[in-house]
Order: C-alpha cells, then sequence, then structure tokens
C-alpha cells in the first residue's frame, strides 16, 4: 500500500533553515510527481511546491519563491523540501503529496502523509 | 494566481438532508484540447490529512460513497452530499490544478444541524 512519511519537523528559532523528508513506499516512485502543501494552525490548505516525477521541473507558491528549495532522490525514493529564512509565518504542519497521474505535471493529489509539525519559535 | 472561492464558508445540515458546498475558480479551469475541468474536492476530518474525493470535477474516487457527486465546468463548481451521514462532519476543500501554481479554496466546515 502507498505509504508516505514526512520527518524533519520541530521547533526552530526564526531566521533559520530546515530540510523536510518524505519517505515513500508502496509506488512507483520515480515516475510520480510529488509535492509539498502546508497548513498553518486551525488555517486552511496551502500549497507549497512541487516536483516533477523526474526532477527535472520544480514548482514553487509565488509567495514562498526564493526562500523554498524542493528535490528528490528516486534512488531513495525520498522528497525533500528545504526552507530557509523560517519566520513565524511558516509554523505549520507540512504535508507531503503524490500526483494521482504518472509523468503528468497537472495531476490532483491521490496520497497524502501523516505530516510534520514544523514551529518556529525563539 | 487562480483565486479559488469557496461558498458558503460553514454549513449545518440535518443528517440525511443534502449538503451543498460550491467552489469558484477566477479563470476558466476548463482545458479546451480535452475538456477536461482541473478540479478537485477534498474532505479533511480533525487530525487527519485531506483526502481526495473527486478529481477531474466530477470523478469520483475509488472507494468514495456515492453519495459524494462533484458537478460544474469552466468557473463553477458543486459537491454535492446527497445524504448527510455523520461521518461526513469534516472541511471540504476545492484545489485547481489547471496550471502548475496550485491553489486551493479557503474551506468549507461542515456540520451536522
Amino acid at each position: 500500500q502507498v505509504q508516505l512519511v514526512e520527518s524533519g519537523g520541530g521547533v526552530v528559532q526564526p531566521g533559520r533553515s530546515l530540510r523536510l523528508s518524505c519517505a515513500a513506499s508502496g509506488f512507483r516512485f520515480s515516475t510520480y510527481g510529488m509535492h509539498w502543501v502546508r497548513q498553518a494552525p486551525g488555517r486552511g490548505l496551502e500549497w507549497v511546491a512541487g516536483i516533477s516525477f523526474d526532477g527535472s521541473t520544480k514548482y514553487f507558491a509565488d509567495s514562498l519563491k526564493g526562500r523554498f528549495t524542493i528535490s528528490r532522490d528516486n534512488s531513495k525514493n525520498t522528497v525533500y523540501l528545504q526552507v530557509n529564512s523560517l519566520g513565524a509565518e511558516d509554523t505549520a504542519v507540512y504535508y507531503c503529496a503524490k500526483a494521482l497521474g504518472s509523468n503528468g505535471d497537472y495531476e490532483p493529489f491521490d496520497y497524502w502523509g501523516q505530516g510534520t509539525l514544523v514551529t518556529v519559535s525563539s | 494566481d487562480i483565486v479559488m472561492t469557496q461558498s458558503p464558508d460553514s454549513l449545518a445540515v440535518s443528517l440525511g438532508e443534502r449538503a451543498t458546498i460550491n467552489c469558484k475558480s477566477s479563470q476558466t479551469i476548463l482545458y479546451n484540447s480535452n475538456e477536461m475541468n482541473y478540479l478537485g474536492w477534498y474532505q479533511q476530518k480533525p487530525g487527519q490529512p485531506p483526502k481526495l474525493l473527486v478529481s477531474w470535477a466530477s470523478t469520483r474516487e475509488s472507494g468514495v460513497p456515492d453519495r459524494f457527486t462533484g458537478s460544474g465546468s469552466g468557473t463553477d463548481f458543486t459537491l454535492t452530499i446527497s445524504s448527510l451521514q455523520a461521518e461526513d462532519v469534516a472541511v471540504y476543500y476545492c484545489q485547481q490544478y489547471y496550471n502548475t501554481l496550485i491553489t486551493f479554496g479557503q474551506g468549507t466546515r461542515l456540520e451536522i444541524k
């Protein structure tokens, strides 16, 4: 069965950086686009970034461009999100999600991890 | 960015009654070449990640009860729950994936009246 397990969250001081990981299993990882979505406490869903199946194309929410980097290692079935210059507004649960269809860039998300909580606080 | 606006923000419906949630996009999300609407609906229960209910505006995902129906085209979409069950209490989100700058609606909270 498909599993997505995020890690790397925690309490981090403002201005610091963090790298989140999402380990995937149960499907052919190298043929699916992957995404990160975040949810601030008590708020709605905010798409953060996406990466194509082969890592050649990366997409970022306009408001976050420049501070966030997405990457993937298909040999390890893992997708990463690097977040720099963290601020209080980045406090959220970060979910990774799998694209529904293979090899495409325009897909909904059919599987989600349980999320990892990032708290930015001094 | 394509802005997705849901209405209402919250909704209370009696058990067994119909619930209707609307979603409007700021521009068309109908791709003319394949006549597909790039619209998904998600259900999120407290403490859980979102769950995809409907893709391509009207394709119900495997295992989703048939009381959930997605409809609409172009810029106006609807998620209908034909007969509300207690387990349907959740927040519902629409999402457009028409372009690579994916956006979600603000969410609609559905409760039992």
